[in-house]
């Protein structure tokens, strides 16, 4: 059964540095998410993108955060100066559709942990 | 934005009992999505509604809307230890197109045997 994959599962930074979060979507699918849990808080939508460009931002993804599909592939967020209140679980996630249809398929997560 | 309330927050029953987690809207429910979560790994999707009335079911797993679209409960009949994990609530804001999901905060079953 396809599935979203991400890498890498866990990313230890420090304040400042970037960090670049890596997604493969399920192959056919054409809309992309990036979603953000801080232990123990809500799941939060940082983004959606599709036909390679952003559709919606939270007010989370600010200047520091982008996003990118630099193949047919791949879809990455890029954290570019990390701080502390960054840490938490990244999940990507791809839908066949926008509508809400569509469901949304997550991949397991990347765990970043900025020090 | 849309508030998404589930309760109870948290549940332990033993292995074979039935049990009900609700998701409460402070918006019509356009699309509610029902998801499990197991601690500290991704989002396995369970099941979507989108029509009032609408009821789904999966194995033991039961979701519901209800006819004001406001509230959904997942039920879960006989269960087992396999079902313990953080269940989560999403929904599609109306009249979005946009996919942004809202979440509730989870409901963590624990199933004892």
């Amino acid at each position: 059964e396809p599935e979203v994959t991400q890498t890498p599962s866990h990313q230890v930074t420090q304040m400042g540095q970037e960090v670049i979060l890596r997604c493969v979507p399920i192959s056919n699918h054409l809309y992309f998410y990036w979603y953000r849990q801080i232990l123990g808080q809500k799941v939060e939508f940082l983004v959606s993108f599709y036909n390679n460009e952003i559709s919606e931002k939270s007010e989370i993804f600010d200047d520091q955060f982008s996003v990118e599909r630099p193949d047919g592939s791949n879809f990455t967020l890029k954290i570019r100066s990390t701080k502390l209140e960054d840490s938490a679980m990244y999940f990507c996630a791809s839908s066949g559709d926008r509508g809400h249809q569509e469901t949304q398929y997550f991949g397991p997560g990347t765990r970043l942990l900025v020090l | 934005s849309q508030e998404l309330e589930q309760s109870p927050q948290s549940l332990i029953v033993q292995e074979g009992k039935n049990l009900t987690i609700n998701c409460t809207s402070s918006k019509t429910l356009y699309g509610l999505y029902w998801y499990k979560q197991k601690y500290g790994e991704g989002l396995i999707f369970l099941m979507m509604l989108q029509k009032g009335g609408e009821e789904k079911s999966h194995e033991k797993i039961t979701a519901k809307l209800d006819e004001k679209k406001q509230q959904s409960s997942l039920h879960i009949t006989a269960s087992q230890p396999s079902h313990a994990g953080i269940y989560l609530c999403g929904a599609a804001p109306r009249g979005s197109t946009l996919g942004r999901l809202y979440f509730g905060r989870g409901t963590q079953l624990t199933v004892w045997p």
